[in-house]
Order: C-alpha cells, then structure tokens, then sequence
C-alpha cells in the first residue's frame, strides 16, 4: 500500500506562511497528480489545488490564489504546499493526496499535517 | 462552483442494517463522483470512485449507484467498523467539491 508521508506539526503566527511537505519513500514520480485538501477543526474538506510532478503545472482553487504555491522535488519524490499570510481560520489539518490512475479520486492520502495559526 | 449536498447530514443505525446515503450536485457532473470514509483522526479513504467502482480492498458490503445529479452510497449489512462520516466528491469540475459530509453513528 502506497504511503504518503508528510511532514510534522506546525504553529505559527499570523501573517507568516508554513511549507508543508509530502514524500512517498522510494516513489517514483508517474505523471499522476498530487493534490492538497484541507480540513479545519471539526469541519468537512476543501480542496486547495493540485500540482503535475512532472512538469511543475499547478492548478489552485480560486479561494487560494495568490497565498499558496506548490512545488516538487524530483530527485527526492517530493511535494511541497506552501500558504502565505496565514489567518486564524487557516488552522486545520492539511493532507496530500494522490489520484488514482489518472483520474482525479485520491486513491492516496499522506497522514495530515496540523497547521495551527496563533498569536 | 458545483455544489454537492449530502442528506442525511447524520444517521443513526445499527450493527446489520442497511444505510443509504445520498449526494445531490448542483449540475450534472455523469458518474464523475467518489465516495470516502473518515474515521476521527485520520485521513479519508476512498470507498467508490466513478460513482459505481468500489476501490480495492474496500468490502462488498459497499456499493454506490447514480449519474448525472443524483447518487447513492449503501452499506448492505453495517459493520461496527463503518461507524464514520462520509463524504462525497465531484470530480467532473475543477474546483473539486465535497458534500458537508454524512455522520453515521451507532444506534
């Protein structure tokens, strides 16, 4: 079973930004789409954007344009989502997903990452 | 934006029943929609893409039907195992939506 593996807890102020990584060990970038899903504290999944790992193209949700920015590392297999000039109700876990075979269902979930926005 | 409305927004049922979930999309989405499971404190897992494919490794029990606006999401006989929330996905649009998600709770 595929494993996405993502980087640990992160508390920060508001007005700063976190980068959040995501690392299938051992993988080997296919093509298939990552994509980043957020879901604050007791709430249901917003879906913030995806990232190609082959050609660095990236798609982001209007709500996040211009405060997230996806990257990857392809010598390590790695994603990267970085959001800038956090709020409070940016707090929430963030997860990487993985499609399936092409099509845009996440087969593939990385653990979550808890973002905590606090003066 | 699509939006997708999950109802019952929660449900309460028993070891052996059946449950049935529903998703409505605002537009026609054809059988672009998946299904998942959450359990507190972890990831969701993928139940039932192209509104009908159960994934694999996920059991028989879960079967999911619908195109267009309208699908369905049924546990056959509940296990205590499936006692989770439940969310649904467009696919057919970006940006991607989930339904508010389904609470299935023991009875």
């Amino acid at each position: 079973q595929e494993q996405l593996v993502q980087s640990g807890a992160e508390v920060k102020k508001p007005g700063a930004s976190v980068k959040v990584s995501c690392q299938t060990p051992g993988y080997t970038f296919t093509g298939h789409f990552f994509h980043w899903v957020r879901q604050a504290p007791g709430q249901g999944l917003e879906w913030m954007g995806w990232i190609n790992p082959n050609s660095g193209g990236t798609n982001y949700a209007q709500n996040f344009q211009g405060r997230v920015t996806m990257t990857r590392d392809t010598t390590i297999g790695a994603v990267y989502m970085e959001l800038s000039s956090l709020k409070s109700d940016d707090t929430a876990v963030y997860y990487c997903a993985r499609e399936k075979e092409g099509e845009p269902f996440f087969a593939f979930w990385g653990q979550g990452t808890l973002v905590t926005v606090s003066s | 934006d699509i939006q997708m409305t999950q109802s019952p927004s929660s449900v309460s049922a028993s070891v052996g029943d059946r449950v049935t979930i529903t998703c409505r999309a605002s537009q026609g989405i054809s059988s672009w929609l998946a299904w998942y499971q959450q359990k507190p404190g972890q990831a969701p897992k993928l139940l039932i893409y192209a509104a009908t494919s159960l994934q694999s490794g996920v059991p028989s029990r879960f079967s999911g039907s619908g195109s267009g606006t309208d699908f369905t999401l049924t546990i056959s006989s509940l296990q205590p195992e499936d006692f989770a929330t439940y969310y649904c996905q467009q696919a057919n649009r970006f940006p991607i939506t989930f339904g508010q998600g389904t609470r299935l709770e023991i009875k």
